[in-house]
């Protein structure tokens, strides 16, 4: 969904637990779904992206679960270390037909304590 | 690093004054979209442009409007700046248009006092 307010959500976790961000999204037609994480003052980096198609995806250290039914997405993030401190953004492609346009979500500021 | 890059990477403008933020897509990327980041929010998208062609426009009103040129890389103008228009500008390159995954650069931090 859009962002909304000033007040990001926000997840501490122990260095070397594993961390699960959500994500609700409001558009059943949107297909594509993308995490990205943004350091302060950096530029949004891309973590994993999933397509409508799949309901999980792994990569290094990362899963991404996809349940279309409740519109939900989450990023699971195993082992935490205190480099994945950052504010972690999910972002849909709403559709085929609006191109690759990105709807962000609002946000959750993850704290990793050393 | 992605390999797109955006200059200034700070500005500092008045009300009423134009601004242009650059931006160079990353080596064979042929689609570069802008977004617009306010402080403790999500990036909302301006527009994209794919192969010198607009594709695509958010909610933003006419004073905000674009370029690409032919190497892919684009411009962003802002006519008539007001203070809400502070914020971190970003661009994102792709190669393509549908379901390509979106590299951002560093952002432009725009100041509109």
């Amino acid at each position: 969904g859009e962002s909304v307010g000033l007040h990001l959500p926000t997840l501490s976790v122990q260095e070397g637990d594993n961390s699960i961000i959500n994500c609700a999204y409001s558009n059943s037609a949107s297909d594509y779904f993308i995490w990205y994480k943004q350091e302060s003052g950096k530029g949004p980096q891309f973590i994993i992206d999933i397509r409508s198609n799949m309901d999980k995806r792994q990569g290094q250290r990362v899963t991404v679960l996809l349940n279309k039914t409740v519109k939900h997405l989450s990023l699971q993030i195993a082992a935490t270390q205190p480099g994945d401190s950052a504010v972690y953004f999910c972002a849909e492609t709403p559709s085929a037909a609006s191109g690759s346009r990105l709807t962000f979500g609002e946000g959750t500021q993850l704290t990793v304590n050393p | 690093e992605t390999g797109v890059t955006q200059s200034p990477t700070h500005l500092i403008k008045t009300r009423g004054q134009q601004v242009t933020l650059r931006c160079s897509s990353q080596s064979g990327h042929n689609t570069v979209s802008w977004y617009q980041q306010a402080l403790g929010q999500g990036p909302q998208f301006i527009f994209q442009y794919y192969r010198e062609e607009e594709n695509g426009r958010g909610n933003f009103p006419p004073r905000f409007s674009g370029l690409q040129f032919p190497n892919y890389s684009s411009e962003l103008n802002v006519n008539a700046l007001e203070l809400d228009d502070s914020a971190l500008y970003l661009c994102a390159s792709s190669a393509g248009t549908v379901r390509e995954t979106q590299y951002f650069g560093p952002g432009t931090r725009l100041l509109v006092l």
